[in-house]
């Protein structure tokens, strides 16, 4: 049952890279890592997710430890938009089914 | 849009009152899921559906009753609420293999 710690709030100027850190440190051998966010009233939305090797997508990019005891979400430029609360999850049951999300860390961009 | 509608977007109902929350999708996932979100709590798995077939009940009250007709419609059955059910409820959906849950925008309920 790997658990993740993350700040409760980063801020972050426009235009910078946004740096979000999670810890894993119980993560096992076959847990993915995700990523969401979750804008104010909105459902989740999916960013991300890896096992070992680092991710990119056209929305961020996801750097794992090569302990995979922690992951670091990077978004390259951060806009107004990218305000939210964003969720490093790996946590799941033995079904595969996500029981919950945790507290993530509040990003707000700022002009 | 997401590939997951839910609806309606926001719903105020007595605590005598009969309501139902819809979630669809044409995503062609076999897994769909309610998730409650109350404010300053974190999300709360409730319900779990595989190929139609309810797999998890999250220790649900039976005030909440879910319905999977078929693979692409989730229903939420809602009848005599209490107040502290206010919350958002969010419908997910999700494909075989390692990828992410694809959720809608959420049914905002008010129970009065």
């Amino acid at each position: 049952d790997a658990k993740t710690t993350q700040p409760t709030s980063m801020d972050c100027a426009e235009g910078r890279a946004a740096n979000l850190p999670c810890n894993h440190s119980t993560i096992s051998g076959n847990e993915y890592v995700y990523w969401y966010r979750q804008i104010h009233s909105q459902g989740p939305q999916y960013i991300i997710h890896g096992l070992k090797n680092n991710e990119t997508n056209e929305m961020a990019s996801l750097i794992i430890t090569e302990d995979r005891k922690s992951s670091t979400l990077i978004l390259p430029h951060a806009t107004l938009r990218d305000t939210a609360v964003y969720y490093c999850i790996v946590r799941f049951d033995n079904a595969g089914n996500m029981l919950t999300f945790g507290g993530g860390t509040r990003l707000m961009v700022k002009p | 849009e997401t590939g997951v509608t839910q609806t309606p977007r926001h719903l105020v109902m007595g605590m005598t009152n009969k309501k139902s929350l819809k979630c669809e999708q044409h995503l062609g996932h076999n897994a769909m899921y309610w998730y409650k979100q109350s404010a300053k709590k974190p999300l709360e798995l409730m319900f779990v559906y595989n190929f139609k077939e309810q797999t998890e009940n999250n220790s649900v009250p039976s005030r909440f009753s879910p319905e999977c007709p078929n693979s692409s419609h989730l229903f939420l059955h809602l009848h005599t609420l209490q107040p502290e059910d206010s919350a958002l409820y969010l419908c997910a959906s999700r494909g075989e293999g390692p990828y992410g849950y694809t959720f809608g925008s959420g049914t905002r309920l008010t129970v009065v």
